[in-house]
């Protein structure tokens, strides 16, 4: 059974900060990886996907990476603004099903 | 274009009661998706329709759960003699034709609060 970890849990950043966000995954055998953020009430917004076949994804100040044979995912977020503050979900599709199995989540905060 | 809605955004329930959520997914989406989130946790899949059948419902952690897809759109999710334990976030989610490199899109979700 996959088995998503998120490291860390909870992240508290001064504002302008660069920082990585860590997501690990038990099964190698998966179709893509995702990134979420959600804040606090709502839904979860896609940041990015990932295909098992890429290494990176970008957008504006986000950058993905998937390491698929060692399984590790890392969310590189820039130059860091309170507007970030919210919990960042990790997800892994598998080979073998249509379902999301999801990480914990790291809630960040950023202090301006 | 409309996302994902559900309602309502906000359920408070007594213990043993009987309960349904809705879900709208996006307009064309043939594939459907619940997950339950607790308080701390990320959301945990229950079920996922493909058109107006469960494909897949080993999510769902007991039989006192139960969703369905008449029509293929709009779906609810049904549960019976309602525990503390399922007090959540009740997610929902589409896709526009379930496979497997198909994005999922997100709805608001519905807090359910059994008391």
């Amino acid at each position: 059974k996959q088995e998503v970890t998120q490291i860390p849990a909870a992240l508290s950043v001064p504002e302008g900060e660069n920082l990585v966000l860590n997501c690990s995954f038990t099964d190698s055998a998966i179709y893509n990886l995702q990134w979420f953020r959600q804040d606090p009430g709502k839904g979860l917004t896609s940041l990015l996907l990932i295909q098992s076949s890429q290494r990176e994804q970008t957008s504006g100040r986000l950058n993905a990476s998937l390491d698929k044979s060692s399984g590790r995912s890392t969310l590189y977020i820039a130059a860091s603004q309170p507007g970030d503050s919210a919990t960042y979900l990790c997800a892994v599709r598998d080979n073998a099903g249509n379902m999301l199995t999801f990480g914990g989540g790291t809630r960040l905060m950023v202090k301006p | 274009g409309a996302g994902v809605s559900q309602t309502p955004s906000n359920k408070v329930t007594e213990k043993g009661k009987y309960v349904e959520l809705r879900c709208d997914p996006i307009s064309g989406h043939t594939a459907l998706y619940w997950y339950r989130q607790s308080l701390g946790q990320g959301p945990e899949f229950l079920i996922y329709f493909q058109g107006t059948g469960a494909a897949d419902d080993s999510g769902l952690p007991n039989d006192r759960f139960f969703a369905v897809r008449p029509e293929g759109s709009v779906s609810t999710l049904k549960i019976q003699r309602t525990e503390r334990g399922d007090s959540a976030v009740y997610l929902c989610a589409s896709s526009l034709i379930g496979l497997a490199g198909d994005e999922q899109y997100f709805g608001p979700g519905t807090r359910l609060t059994v008391t």
